[in-house]
């Protein structure tokens, strides 16, 4: 079983809807969670980090994170089709800090106009 | 330069070649790391360095590869006696210690795409 599981997808919603990706986890270490977007032939880019549990929001996108049942998520409203990527959960634990990240499979997400 | 920059972009080898892999962090940055991404997978943690010892290797799949960063700043991943498994796409990310050491940000470049055949 892997550390961090993240359904592969594909995902495909019409132009202004409300996206949620997720994952779930098995290591109750981890600490630190992220979302990273990765755009077809290019490298992630960090899009959300929360530390521990609760909500954390930036303009259209809002991460959660859910220690209690191992499970974080990410909302992506009134969705744009230039949200078109694969969307990657991360997460580290407090040990070795952000230096070896744990990733999910990715989502890829297609957002249609 | 503004970003990771990594070389070459694309490379075809044969089973059994030897391959080497370049990656030019941001100025200024101190941590690199090398990750390693298979076809509809995630990235997967090889090796980091701070300065110019690897504070971590234990993602290095096998004594095949090796990493080094010998004045702190570019980096060299070798691979030796290729074998098919090893295709992928190699990436290098680096981030600003010690204020990005817990903020998960890493700045990846966009990677080195390995086919061995």
């Amino acid at each position: 079983q892997k550390e961090v599981e993240q359904d592969p997808g594909p995902l495909s919603v019409p132009e202004g809807a409300i996206v949620s990706l997720n994952c779930t986890y098995s290591n109750s270490a981890f600490q630190y969670f992220m979302w990273y977007r990765q755009y077809s032939r290019k490298g992630p880019e960090l899009l959300m980090y929360t530390y521990s549990s609760g909500n954390k929001e930036d303009g259209r996108f809002t991460a959660q994170v859910d220690k209690s049942s191992k499970y974080i998520s990410l909302f992506i409203r009134d969705s744009q089709p230039s949200d078109s990527a694969t969307y990657l959960c991360a997460m580290s634990h407090l040990i070795q800090g952000a230096q070896k990240l744990v990733f999910g499979q990715g989502t890829r997400l297609t957002i249609n106009p | 330069g503004a970003g990771v920059s990594q070389t070459p972009s694309n490379k075809v080898t044969e089973k059994g070649k030897y391959v080497e892999l370049r990656c030019d962090p941001i100025s200024g940055h101190t941590a690199l790391y090398w990750y390693r991404q298979s076809l509809g997978q995630g990235p997967e943690f090889l090796i980091y360095f701070q300065g110019t010892g690897a504070a971590d290797d234990s993602g290095l799949p096998n004594d095949r590869f090796f990493a080094v960063r010998p004045e702190g700043s570019v980096s060299t991943l070798k691979i030796q006696r290729t074998e098919r498994g090893d295709s992928a796409v190699y990436l290098c990310a680096s981030s600003l210690t010690p204020a990005s050491l817990y903020t998960g940000e890493l700045f990846f470049g966009e990677g080195s795409r390995l086919t061995v055949l």
